[in-house]
């Protein structure tokens, strides 16, 4: 078990809907990541957050927006879903913000389907 | 276009056998991650290597980093079906600013 909590773990959803994913860092690591993972395209950085603020931004789509709350959950919303869409989405932390060597902890993912 | 190119992409070998799987780049790394990711799991970090040359041992795994800190290895010795997973590398360079994962190298290691 990595302390990191995703939820839901699995999503079915379909084209045109909006979702939001949910995770809960480890206690007391202050950043959060972004993560998809698609057969084609392997693990894909989305989006940091550290301590509440966006730190750094991947290849995250212009549909796709999260945040980090006061309490350090996360939250990634994806509107607009599209097929290409489906894929995992997992959540990491880190003890601190970087820079390169950072330890991740990922959550177990949340596996999304777009139908 | 992978930043870190894997492979094989494939390895599929009977228990007892030894294996090693590439990461390469023609970038120079800050630092190199090596991941283990198990169906319906996420990513596990296995190790953390910074110094050019440098090899670390964790059990039957031994992880090197190139010279030129543009490579890394990973080998398993005697592999056990319990090695199967989706091996990930991870590396960072002052011009990326962010960790990239390599597309993965899939073990099978059957009984």
């Amino acid at each position: 078990d990595s302390g990191v909590t995703q939820t839901p773990k699995h999503l079915i959803t379909a084209t045109g809907q909006r979702v939001t994913l949910r995770c809960s860092p480890r206690s007391g690591d202050l950043s959060v990541y972004w993560y998809q993972q698609s057969l084609d395209q392997g693990l894909q950085f989305l989006i940091q957050y550290y301590n509440g603020e966006e730190r750094a931004k991947g290849n995250i789509l212009e549909r796709f927006s999260a945040q980090q709350f006061p309490d350090l959950h996360s939250e990634l919303n994806l509107s607009s879903l599209e097929l290409g869409d489906s894929a995992l989405y997992f959540c990491a932390s880190s003890a601190n913000p970087g820079p390169m060597d950072e330890k991740l902890f990922f959550g177990s993912g949340t596996q999304l389907s777009v139908l | 276009t992978q930043l870190l190119e894997q492979s094989p992409q494939f390895l599929s070998i009977q228990e007892g056998e030894n294996l090693t799987v590439y990461c390469n780049s023609s970038s120079v790394f800050s630092s190199l991650q090596w991941y283990r990711q198990e169906p319906g799991e996420g990513p596990v970090l296995l190790v953390t290597v910074v110094t050019g040359g440098e090899v670390k041992k964790l059990k039957r795994l031994t992880f090197q980093f190139g010279d030129a800190r543009k490579d890394s290895s990973l080998h398993i010795t005697a592999a056990q079906p319990g090695d199967t997973g989706l091996y990930l590398c991870a590396g960072g360079t002052d011009s990326w600013g962010k960790l990239q994962f390599g597309a993965g190298t899939q073990v099978v290691v059957t009984p």
